[in-house]
């Protein structure tokens, strides 16, 4: 199957820094990504959509200025979440479509998540 | 939001036993889709059902879909302690305007003991 990569795995930082996030897609181009956001114990909340060479797509309640998202190309997403606060600690995945099918499929293909810990 | 309920939130089992998980919804689908979760990780993709099938198979797992009562089930036979996870189901809605964009249920968390 497809394949997405997350990087960093884990970070911790200081309250008040910023932490970029990236999602590679591997193996296939997406033009479209989504982030989301999962507390423990607790499902898979969207935080955005993420569209290859124009603005993203923000769910409500979201601070856009927040998480700051970049498609730059179609094989990267990146969020960074900007002046980190301890309740920004959460696992954050992100995830692709891949393929022509993908639109009729619509399954998804996740990164393996990235935690942060902000201290 | 999350409009996805599946229950039961937590189920136990020994090797062996088949294991049933359900999940309901509120709105108009176009597919229901099931996913893995090993605690930590990323979602894996298990199965899709489209809104006009009834049932689907792919090796140990059997899905369910009823589209009247908006549910759907995922069986999943002769479990094996690895199958301990948590499963997600998610919804992409009938007519939507983002491609791909998924609802998750809040989830089943497995486990299988040895």
């Amino acid at each position: 199957g497809a394949v997405v990569s997350q990087h960093p795995s884990w970070v911790i930082c200081k309250s008040g820094t910023s932490v970029k996030i990236e999602c590679r897609s591997l193996d296939f181009q997406a033009t479209t990504m989504f982030w989301y956001r999962q507390f423990p114990k607790q499902s898979l909340m969207l935080m955005a959509t993420s569209n290859e060479g124009s603005k993203a797509t923000y769910e409500q309640g979201v601070e856009k200025d927040k998480f700051l998202i970049n498609h730059a190309s179609l094989t990267l997403s990146t969020l960074t979440v900007t002046s980190a606060h301890p309740e920004d600690s959460s696992f954050y995945i992100c995830s692709a479509g891949a393929g022509q099918t993908a639109p009729n499929t619509g399954e998804l293909f996740f990164g393996e998540g990235s935690r942060l810990t902000v201290l | 939001s999350q409009q996805g309920e599946e229950d039961p939130q937590a189920l136990s089992i020994q090797e062996g036993e088949n294991a049933t998980m359900n999940c309901s919804y509120k709105t108009s689908i176009n597919n229901l889709q099931w996913y893995r979760q090993n605690s930590g990780r990323g979602l894996v993709h298990l199965i899709l059902i489209r809104s006009n099938e009834r049932e689907k198979h792919s090796g140990r797992l059997r899905v369910t879909l009823d589209t009247s009562k908006k549910s759907s089930s995922l069986l999943i036979t002769a479990s094996r302690a690895a199958d301990t996870a948590s499963y997600f189901c998610a919804t992409r809605n009938a007519g939507g305007t983002s491609y791909g964009k998924l609802t998750f249920g809040q989830g089943t968390i497995l486990t299988v003991h040895p």
